[in-house]
């Protein structure tokens, strides 16, 4: 079956370290990953999209990783802030749908 | 961008009734979804909103326990009948504008639905 797999687990971090987020996915071949920001009691908000044939996308303080042999995403903020605490979630883009994982959630802690 | 709107933000409902959440976006959009999410999981894909026509159900959604409706390119309901406690959950739409697979997904605030 097919799966998304993100760390269920807290992610807790000093402020200032950068956050690495994990999100593995099987028995998909998705031409694009994208990453979102939720907050408690909100709707997901997008922050990166990469495509199957890019390796790496930066934004700012953000970069993501993509690994179509490992099938696997990597997603890192950099000096990171309290700010910064939120669930962070993937979705892979397969046929015209978007598939999400569970989501990571981050504290920064000042 | 796009921002969406939904209407309720939340309610609390009597099994067996019916309620309609409303997804309202301040611009044209190519594809609108319905998503529910429990706390601590992950989005669930109930639907894509086509414009004028049937929506297209994932598998364990069926139109007749969540009818939806898109009408125009800015707005869709969805109707979540005959309800049960074990539809309590948020509800999400969203929008993508563009070309589906190079844009972003917006999302609205989602609709808190509380079924005793």
């Amino acid at each position: 079956s097919q799966k998304i797999e993100q760390n269920s687990e807290a992610l807790n971090i000093q402020e200032g370290k950068t956050a690495t987020l994990t999100c593995n996915y099987t028995n998909y071949s998705p031409a694009y990953l994208q990453w979102y920001r939720q907050d408690p009691g909100r709707g997901p908000v997008f922050l990166l999209l990469i495509r199957e044939n890019e390796k790496e996308k930066r934004k700012e303080r953000l970069k993501v990783t993509f690994d179509t042999t490992l099938k696997q995403s990597l997603f890192h903020i950099t000096a990171s802030q309290p700010a910064d605490s939120a669930t962070y979630l993937c979705a892979l883009y397969n046929f015209n749908k978007f598939y999400f994982g569970s989501g990571t959630k981050l504290n920064v802690k000042p | 961008s796009a921002v969406i709107s939904q209407k309720p933000s939340r309610d609390i409902c009597q099994r067996g009734t019916s309620l309609t959440i409303q997804c309202q976006v301040d611009s044209q959009v190519t594809m609108m979804f319905w998503y529910r999410q429990q706390p601590g999981q992950s989005l669930t894909l109930i639907a894509t909103a086509n414009q004028g026509s049937e929506a297209t159900y994932e598998s364990g959604f069926v139109i007749d326990k969540f009818p939806i409706s898109r009408p125009n390119l800015t707005f869709s309901t969805l109707t979540v009948s005959n309800m049960s406690p074990e539809d309590s959950s948020i509800y999400l739409c969203s929008g993508t504008s563009g070309s589906i697979a190079a844009d972003t997904q917006y999302f609205g605030p989602g609709t808190r639905l509380t079924v005793l």
